[in-house]
């Protein structure tokens, strides 16, 4: 099983709200990546969680947090976001740092 | 610095074989990745090679490395409809945690 599960699919969140994306995956996978894409772009990285800790925070505004609550889960927490914050959110997993990553299939977030 | 690039399309007929090209500038990068994106899903794992190799086959698919260029190529046999997608290459840097994506490859292929 090569799958990473992400909820919700489709978000609309207002400038004011909070919410929170979510990431699953079942493969023993000790690496957890969150990825922001824009249309027509690459991936670009935000976070990397390296067993349960934070080893990469890709100089990410704050109105962006994540979690990882235990090995399978990981979590973006989002507050007071920016309409330019609009974009496939993406998480993936790897067997550790360095090794290729699984992707899910992704979050598509409007900020309005 | 790292840098991966691509060139933008592709167009080829169903049937025909696609090869869609890549060259990166970092000579430390250790594995090297081919990853398939379709409209409104995630990135899917289709192939990669580790440095020290010049070639990998699976099914209808076949990368070749040469490292002496930084060049790397993904060759589509007999192109389907169903491989119309955006094609990034990406790779790992020794010693690295981060993998750099090239800006994607959009594939048409024509009925």
């Amino acid at each position: 099983d090569t799958e990473v599960t992400q909820t919700p699919k489709h978000l609309v969140m207002g400038m004011t709200n909070k919410k929170s994306l979510k990431c699953e995956q079942h493969m023993g996978h000790r690496a957890m990546y969150w990825y922001k894409q824009k249309a027509k772009k690459p991936p670009e990285l935000m976070f990397v969680y390296s067993y349960e800790k934070l080893s990469i925070n890709e100089s990410v505004p704050s109105r962006f947090s994540p979690e990882c609550p235990n090995s399978s889960l990981l979590n973006l927490h989002l507050h007071a976001l920016q309409p330019e914050d609009s974009a496939l959110y993406l998480c993936a997993s790897s067997q550790d740092l360095g090794f290729e990553q699984y992707f899910g299939p992704g979050t598509r977030l409007t900020v309005t | 610095g790292e840098d991966v690039e691509q060139s933008l399309f592709l167009s080829v007929r169903e049937g025909d074989s696609s090869v869609i090209n890549c060259t990166y500038t970092d000579s430390s990068s250790t594995y090297l990745y081919w990853y398939k994106q379709e409209p409104g899903a995630g990135l899917q794992l289709l192939t990669y090679i580790f440095s020290n190799m010049d070639m990998k086959q699976d099914q209808r698919l076949t990368v070749l490395l040469n490292k002496k260029d930084k060049h790397l190529s993904l060759r589509i046999a007999d192109t389907q409809t169903g491989d119309s997608a955006i094609y990034f290459c990406a790779e790992r840097l020794t010693g690295g945690f981060k993998t750099i994506f090239g800006a994607g490859t959009r594939l048409f292929v024509k009925a």
